[in-house]
């Protein structure tokens, strides 16, 4: 089943606005990634944060955890055309130490307005 | 690019055809991954190659074969697909052991099943 979930499914704003995208889950899990893919392109991954952290910035990037509500979700500030693209979130559930697969979400199509 | 090349990027074939996928990363990542994105379906983790060794198997058809000859190759053989097996074909590579990083996707190959 699908573990991770996108909302909204689609986002239009203007430029230089700011663009807030959630994510919920329904299991445990050991970190939450966010990925970004343009059209029929590869992902490209924007930010990892772990299960015993709440907050992690990165440039223009913010992202927010809450275990407890199984939830995150990735903030752009000061958004630019660029910026226009899919956003995924997905769960690393094994807290092992061997491979295991990501498991994503349907994703956000954000679309920034000139 | 983003250190994961993917080829052919583009493939057409007959229901009856047997092609083959390639990708192929010098990262120094020892996971592989073959992803399956499908218009308006979460990406579906199809194969994990962990250390040359598949750890994972999602119940593909068997029509998709395999096959990782070294950490730093990884193929997906492809014999008798139907119409709806169309669809981008993710490899991605990370290695687990370093801190859980993201994951690094190459471009893709877009098939189309005729």
């Amino acid at each position: 089943s699908q573990q991770g979930e996108e909302d909204p499914q689609a986002l239009s704003i203007q430029e230089g606005e700011n663009a807030t995208m959630n994510c919920s889950y329904k299991t445990s899990i050991n970190n939450l990634q966010w990925y970004r893919q343009n059209s029929g392109r590869g992902l490209v991954h924007l930010i990892l944060i772990r299960s015993n952290e709440r907050e992690k910035h990165s440039g223009r990037l913010r992202v927010t955890l809450d275990t407890s509500k199984k939830s995150s979700s990735l903030l752009i500030t000061a958004s630019r055309a660029a910026d226009t693209a899919s956003y995924f979130c997905a769960t690393n559930l094994n807290s092992g130490g061997g491979a295991d697969g990501l498991t994503f979400g349907k994703g956000t199509h954000l679309i920034i307005q000139p | 690019e983003t250190g994961v090349t993917q080829t052919p990027r583009h493939l057409v074939m007959g229901m009856t055809n047997k092609k083959s996928l390639k990708c192929e990363q010098h990262l120094g990542h020892n996971a592989m991954y073959w992803y399956k994105q499908s218009a308006k379906k979460p990406l579906e983790l199809m194969f994990v190659y962990s250390l040359e060794e598949r750890v994972e198997n999602n119940s593909v058809p068997s029509r998709f074969s395999p096959e990782c000859p070294n950490s730093s190759h990884l193929f997906l053989h492809l014999h008798t697909l139907q119409p709806e097996d169309s669809a981008l074909y993710l490899c991605a590579s990370s290695h687990p052991g370093q801190g859980r990083g993201g994951y690094t996707f190459g471009s893709g190959t877009r098939l189309t099943v005729v």
